[in-house]
């Protein structure tokens, strides 16, 4: 079975640039959840879907950054303008409901360089 | 959701049983005890949960005391594509994964 397909792995631009991040959840999963790891802060998350519609977006940095998820097989996370201290790797990971007894599957990200 | 701790990091014989502890004395009665590692450059990968009883599958075992207030992850024979951060994640099944900093277990040959 696919896994959590991220794109593009890695992204090198310029600040100020505007940068988008692509996820495609696994088929099925109803749950999608934004991630942003740096040594500094670990791993945090940033926002998340269930059935494309965002629940909760209280760890989005700050309003530069956006989430949309125009169906239940696409999301984008959107950088506008792009600042150096966005550097990170971002995950993308999703998850059949909530409920204890239900994992998060996560893709293997996309390390975001802002020069 | 409750706190985990765990040390930072440990070593562990190729071939030999890894034991990673877990410290979550404020889990709560409907809290998971959830296990993922990281190996360098991947997303986490999801290992195993449990609620009260022991779980096995095919990547590892879980260990979870009577109290519930710790417990511990078992790869039984390690080997050298083990070697990751190991995390520990006390969570009632909602979105908020706490991922803190986790234990890096190096496996030596």
């Amino acid at each position: 079975d696919a896994g959590v397909i991220q794109s593009p792995r890695h992204e090198v631009t310029e600040m100020g640039q505007e940068v988008t991040l692509r996820c495609k959840p696994i088929s099925g999963h109803d749950y999608l959840f934004w991630y942003r790891q740096t040594m500094m802060r670990g791993l945090e998350l940033l926002i998340y879907f269930n059935n494309n519609v965002p629940i909760d977006d209280s760890g989005m940095p700050e309003d530069r950054f956006s989430a949309k998820m125009p169906n239940a097989s696409f999301s984008t996370l959107k950088i506008q303008p792009s600042e150096p201290r966005d550097s990170a790797v971002y995950f993308c990971a999703s998850s059949l409901g909530t409920g204890g007894w239900q994992p998060q599957h996560f893709g293997d990200g996309t390390r975001l360089s802002i020069l | 959701d409750a706190k985990t701790t765990q040390p930072p990091s440990m070593d562990c014989a190729e071939g030999r049983a890894a034991n990673l502890p877990c410290n979550h004395s404020t889990i709560s009665g409907n809290e998971y005890v959830y296990w993922y590692r990281q190996i360098h450059s991947q997303g986490p990968q999801y290992i195993i949960h449990g609620l009260k009883n022991n779980e096995t599958n095919e990547m590892a075992s879980l260990i979870i005391t009577e109290d519930r207030k710790s417990s511990t992850l078992i790869l039984p024979h390690a080997t050298l594509r083990d070697t990751a951060v190991y995390y520990c994640i006390a969570t009632s099944g909602t979105y908020k994964y706490i991922f803190g900093t986790g234990t890096r277990l190096k496996v030596l040959a």
